[in-house]
């Protein structure tokens, strides 16, 4: 049972590229949820979902796209990166409402 | 809209000397508090959730409580392996998920 599982664990980017971070759970939750952290500002949400084929918008979704085809897969898309984007990404899973959430390692991004 | 601040932002120990940090918020209709650990260069790994006001649960040297507006991460004869950043966040009724504190960073010196 791997849990929640991101790759790649560290990027460096240029500033315009694209890229996708990726982010798998085996644990059939239907919660999945994406966010930064940033030294100082704490864990926050970027997009999440509630299922699959249903996504909304956190805290702080600009610049970037999400999409969920299953319920195993939560895809993270920086469209055109920048460096506000340098950050430390997490992948987080539920079962439901008001449960525990299982977070990924994290994927270590540096816009350059 | 839902807030979470934890204090003191770091927290310096000696082994053995028990403290609390703190996590106060605001949320509408609360459907849990939750605690985590997290060591560096990981990511957060669950610690307690609580529901009500005056529930408590105990793991190991940690006891977390929970009252109407804040919650408490109790260390007792903290040891150095328990230094980690503590995080707390709370679920809030609609489906948006977890919000979190910025974390309170606990040093424990030998």
């Amino acid at each position: 049972n791997a849990g929640v599982t991101q790759t790649p664990k560290f990027q460096v980017l240029k500033t315009g590229q694209s890229m996708t971070l990726q982010c798998a759970q085996d644990m059939n939750h239907e919660y999945m949820s994406w966010y930064r952290q940033d030294p100082g500002m704490g864990l926050r949400l970027i997009h999440y979902s509630v299922g699959a084929g249903i996504t909304d918008q956190g805290e702080v979704p600009n610049g970037y796209n999400v999409s969920r085809s299953t319920t195993e897969d939560f895809p993270l898309r920086l469209l055109s990166a920048a460096p506000s984007q340098t950050s430390v990404y997490f992948c987080a899973s539920s079962y439901g409402v008001g449960t525990e959430a299982f977070f990924g390692q994290g994927t270590r991004l540096t816009v350059v | 809209e839902d807030q979470v601040t934890q204090s003191p932002e770091a927290l310096r120990l000696q082994e053995g000397e028990s403290s609390s940090l703190n996590c106060s918020y605001t949320v509408s209709g609360l459907r849990g508090l939750f605690w985590y650990r997290q060591d560096p260069g990981k990511g957060p790994e669950f610690l307690f959730t609580l529901y009500s006001a005056g529930e408590e649960k105990e793991k190991e040297r940690l006891k977390a409580t929970l009252t109407k507006k804040e919650s408490f991460l109790h260390i007792t004869a903290p040891k150095p392996e328990d230094s980690a950043t503590y995080l707390c966040a709370v679920k809030g009724s609609g489906n948006t998920p977890l919000v979190f504190g910025k974390g309170t960073r606990l040093s424990v010196i030998a």
